[in-house]
């Protein structure tokens, strides 16, 4: 089993849709969350780090489920911009911050 | 300026060669990483230093070879390249190594071995 699995793409939806991704992890001493957006033959890039309150910015709205185990990132509104592989990031518990990253999921938004 | 800036960006060279890649930051940070893309577009750890010091080495073939001469440089040298090296390699950066510090990555090198 993938230490993080991420809903396989790709999506492909229009304009000024809501899209939600899930993704799992299987180390529960795992200790800090994120989502990176990676644009094609491009770094990855930090989107927005997730907290087990959840969190919000702007049309971007992350939620973590510690005891399933369990995170989401919902886009609104979506933008052409958008378009990009989201990329699920969980740091297991004092491993010297090594990210472990889940196999992404491909977003494409069309006019 | 480029945050994390890696060279170079394209490294075309054949089977059984010795190639480095090299890779300076300028955020000031103290923790560098070194991240593997393969084709399935997978990225996996390779290696941490902190402040010159290895941190985590996961499981790779010792023919890389990394080296951190000082805290702002952290370089991968590779011996006897196989086909199955070719992937985008991707340096990053971080205030130290906690687990909930960002990291910041380079553009990558992109790696094809012939």
């Amino acid at each position: 089993r993938k230490e993080v699995e991420q809903d396989p793409g790709p999506f492909n939806v229009p304009e000024g849709a809501t899209v939600a991704f899930n993704c799992t992890y299987s180390n529960s001493a795992s200790q800090s969350f994120f989502w990176y957006r990676q644009d094609c033959r491009k770094e990855p890039k930090l989107l927005m780090s997730v907290y087990s309150s959840g969190n919000e910015d702007g049309r971007f709205t992350a939620q973590l489920n510690r005891a399933s185990q369990y995170i989401s990132l919902l886009i609104r509104d979506s933008k052409l911009s958008d378009s990009a592989t989201y990329l699920c990031v969980v740091t297991p518990y004092n491993q010297g911050g090594k990210l472990i990253f889940g196999q992404g999921t491909e977003l494409s938004v069309k006019p | 300026d480029t945050a994390v800036s890696q060279t170079p960006k394209y490294l075309v060279t054949q089977m059984g060669n010795d190639k480095s890649i090299k890779c300076e930051q300028n955020l000031g940070h103290d923790t560098m990483y070194w991240y593997k893309q393969d084709s399935k577009k997978f990225l996996k750890i390779m290696f941490s230093y902190n402040n010159k010091e290895l941190i985590i080495n996961e499981t790779v073939p010792n023919r890389f070879s990394p080296k951190s001469p000082d805290k702002a440089h952290l370089n991968l040298h590779i011996n006897s390249l196989e086909l199955g090296d070719s992937a985008v390699y991707f340096c990053a950066s971080s205030h130290g190594f906690g687990s909930n510090q960002p990291q910041h990555f380079g553009d990558g090198t992109r790696l094809s071995i012939l």
